[in-house]
């Protein structure tokens, strides 16, 4: 099975900080992953498919980037509706998600 | 409107079993993979199975395989999710969501459902 290994689990940060999410792959999945966003008592929302395309309607500042087994979300300048958790996911053989990270305000 | 809702969670006892559903509106529900995600009280996401648009393929996560059953009506825009043998590690709220296929196989979940709670527990 492979494993989706996500890091940090949390991060502090502030209102317009430049914030990275880094994700490992257990072993090489190409671009086969996507990127969500969940806030408490919701449901996740698709962010990002195929490591880097932008789902439509999510702003430009979040981006996806990696191949291989290294993946990166970045969120250019973070606003206040972007305190969530985040969870990556591969779609290389079933469709495990990695453990998650959760974004606090400083 | 594109919308996903299910229904069926529940209380049930270790060993028991409890059916979910998921009705589909607003898209073509014929055209995409139909997945189930769970999320036990505090913890992250656990894909738990997906099933093709003509439900001839099925998969699941290991933990689960031989006691859940995914299954779809396609001329009811419905997906089901039959669990046996429940156990307390079980207890999530399960979603369903809908795969955009972006290349073959591969899936992105871009419409979930707002979840329906699970409790096994005696």
């Amino acid at each position: 099975d492979i494993q989706m290994t996500q890091s940090p689990s949390s991060l502090s940060a502030s209102v317009g900080d430049r914030v990275t999410i880094t994700c490992r792959a257990s072993q090489s999945i190409s671009n086969y992953v996507n990127w969500y966003q969940q806030k408490p008592g919701k449901a996740p929302k698709l962010l990002i498919y195929a490591a880097s395309s932008l789902q439509s309607g999510v702003p430009s500042r979040f981006s996806g980037s990696g191949s291989g087994t290294v993946f990166t979300l970045t969120v250019s300048s973070l606003q206040p509706e972007d305190f969530a958790t985040y969870y990556c996911q591969q779609t290389h053989s079933a469709h495990s998600f990695g453990g998650g990270t959760k974004v606090v305000i400083k | 409107e594109v919308q996903l809702v299910e229904s069926g969670g529940g209380l049930v006892q270790p060993g028991g079993s409890l059916r979910l559903s998921c009705a589909a509106s607003g898209f073509t529900f014929t055209k995409h993979w139909m997945s189930w995600v769970r999320q036990a009280p505090g913890k992250g996401l656990e894909w738990v199975a997906n099933i093709k648009q003509d439900g001839s393929e099925k998969y699941y996560v290991d933990s689960v395989r031989g006691r859940f059953t995914i299954s779809r009506d396609n001329a009811k825009n419905s997906l089901y999710l039959q669990m046996n043998n429940l156990r307390a590690e079980d207890t999530a709220v399960y979603y369903c969501a809908r795969g955009e296929e972006w290349l073959l196989y591969r899936v992105a979940f871009d419409v979930w459902g707002q979840g329906t709670m699970v409790t096994v527990s005696s």
